[in-house]
């Protein structure tokens, strides 16, 4: 398996104002994914994260709303900018071990946006 | 668009009792099939994956797959109190994001 780190674990941000929200595995990856998971309500995921490309996103995010970064093959980074109350949620990233399809989640990000 | 579909619960056994969690999916394409626990307020944990058709037992719990129905189940044997949490089913198909239902809410009672 996979230990995932995020930072931070959550945060209370104002309207208007952008966060960053890092991961960290302590194995290399080939694919990080980007989750979020409102109240009460499943896992969507936002982008899948492929080193040395750009992110892939799924309908209904955008990059310029959810900019991401995937420097190497243990780190990303993903970014919520220009936030409103809607964003409020909790934000996880997940790794799947090369060569086996098991995906591990990180302890998510529980972001307010006031 | 591709749906994986599960009872939302709440799910209520007595303590002791077998715990059966269902899943369907619409991608005949699904390579891989998994089961998530998730507390309330924590992340998800997976605690079975399954690949072929048949039963996968590990411990007190049992994955089974049957692709042309497209059905996965989750049996969980001798329910404690502490096997109470959301169960979310998932399935991608290699090397790609997963697919999860919106859960099932299991209570199991002392």
């Amino acid at each position: 398996s996979a230990v995932i780190s995020q930072k931070p674990s959550r945060d209370i941000c104002q309207r208007g104002t952008s966060l960053t929200i890092q991961c960290q595995v302590d194995s290399q990856v080939t694919m990080m994914f980007w989750y979020r998971q409102q109240p009460g309500q499943s896992l969507t995921l936002i982008a899948t994260a492929n080193q040395g490309s750009e992110a892939t996103y799924e309908s209904g995010f955008v990059i310029d709303k959810f900019p991401i970064s995937r420097p190497n093959l243990t780190f990303s980074t993903l970014t919520v900018s220009n936030m409103s109350p809607e964003d409020s949620s909790i934000y996880l990233c997940s790794a799947g071990l090369a060569g086996v399809d098991e995906q591990y989640f990180g302890p998510g990000t529980r972001l307010t946006v006031t | 668009q591709k749906e994986v579909e599960q009872n939302s619960g709440p799910l209520s056994v007595p303590e002791g009792a077998i715990a059966s969690l269902n899943c369907t999916y619409s991608d005949r394409g699904s390579q891989s099939f998994f089961w998530y626990r998730q507390y309330s307020g924590k992340s998800p944990e997976l605690i079975m994956f399954i690949y072929s058709n048949g039963d996968k037992e590990d411990g007190r719990f049992t994955a089974q797959l049957n692709k042309a129905s497209q059905y996965v189940s989750l049996l969980i044997r001798d329910s404690q109190p502490s096997d109470s949490a959301t169960y979310l089913c998932a399935v991608n198909q290699a090397g790609t994001a997963l697919i999860f239902g919106k859960g099932t809410t299991l209570s199991v009672s002392s």
